[in-house]
């Protein structure tokens, strides 16, 4: 069946060091792609999305891009701020539409 | 606008009590789910609804109650509670299934004891 594994948690890094938080999937046909991001108590919120193979998502300095040979979908960042603190998930969109979600991970940035 | 609303924040129940989570939508969204969090887990779908009148079970279905009687509102009940259902709650609501941003309320922290 369909599925999502992220790197296990937590990331702990300094500020203004490159992130890359792993994400793999295992899926039938070409589904899209997501991370969300959880702030301390909050809701998730989408962060990026790609929806096709060779597609890189962007936003607020996060980038993934869509990698079909390798199935994967991981996350980067050039400089993490300690506003990136957060729990990161990945997920999938499987043939019914319905989201398939990654463990988390949670990262934690020190200044 | 206010977004997805739940209610309450927190709750503790005795197993065995019954109760019902609170979700509101005003963005006039079609599809509305319901995801609990446990830790190492991720989110799992408990029911979705993917318009008024619509509902239907997810992965973790056993336990709860959802109805759509409006597109607003998707209260989730739980019929007689154990403590197998401690967990975050989240409700979510998108435009349509499928590749739409899903947008999350701030969740309900459900201990049973």
């Amino acid at each position: 069946g369909n599925s999502v594994t992220q790197m296990e948690g937590p990331v702990t890094l300094s500020e203004e060091a490159f992130l890359t938080i792993n994400c793999t999937y295992t899926a039938t046909g070409y589904p899209s792609l997501f991370w969300y991001v959880q702030y301390p108590g909050e809701g998730l919120q989408l962060l990026l999305k790609a929806t096709k193979a060779d597609d890189k998502g962007s936003n607020k300095g996060f980038e993934a891009t869509y990698r079909k040979e390798t199935t994967s979908f991981h996350l980067e960042k050039g400089s993490v701020q300690v506003s990136d603190s957060a729990v990161y998930f990945c997920a999938l969109a499987d043939s019914n539409y319905q989201l398939i979600w990654g463990a988390g991970t949670k990262l934690i940035i020190k200044p | 606008n206010a977004g997805v609303t739940q209610t309450p924040k927190f709750q503790v129940l005795k197993t065995g009590q019954s109760m019902t989570l609170q979700c509101a939508q005003d963005m006039n969204h079609e599809y509305m789910s319901w995801y609990r969090q446990d830790p190492g887990m991720g989110l799992r779908l408990i029911h979705y609804s993917v318009g008024a009148g619509i509902t239907d079970q997810g992965e973790v279905p056993n336990g709860y109650n959802v109805s759509r009687s409006t597109t607003e509102d998707f209260p989730l009940r739980l019929l007689s509670a154990a403590p197998s259902q401690t967990s975050v709650y989240f409700c979510a609501s998108s435009r349509n299934v499928g590749q739409d941003e899903q947008y999350f309320g701030p969740g309900t922290r459900l201990t049973v004891t």
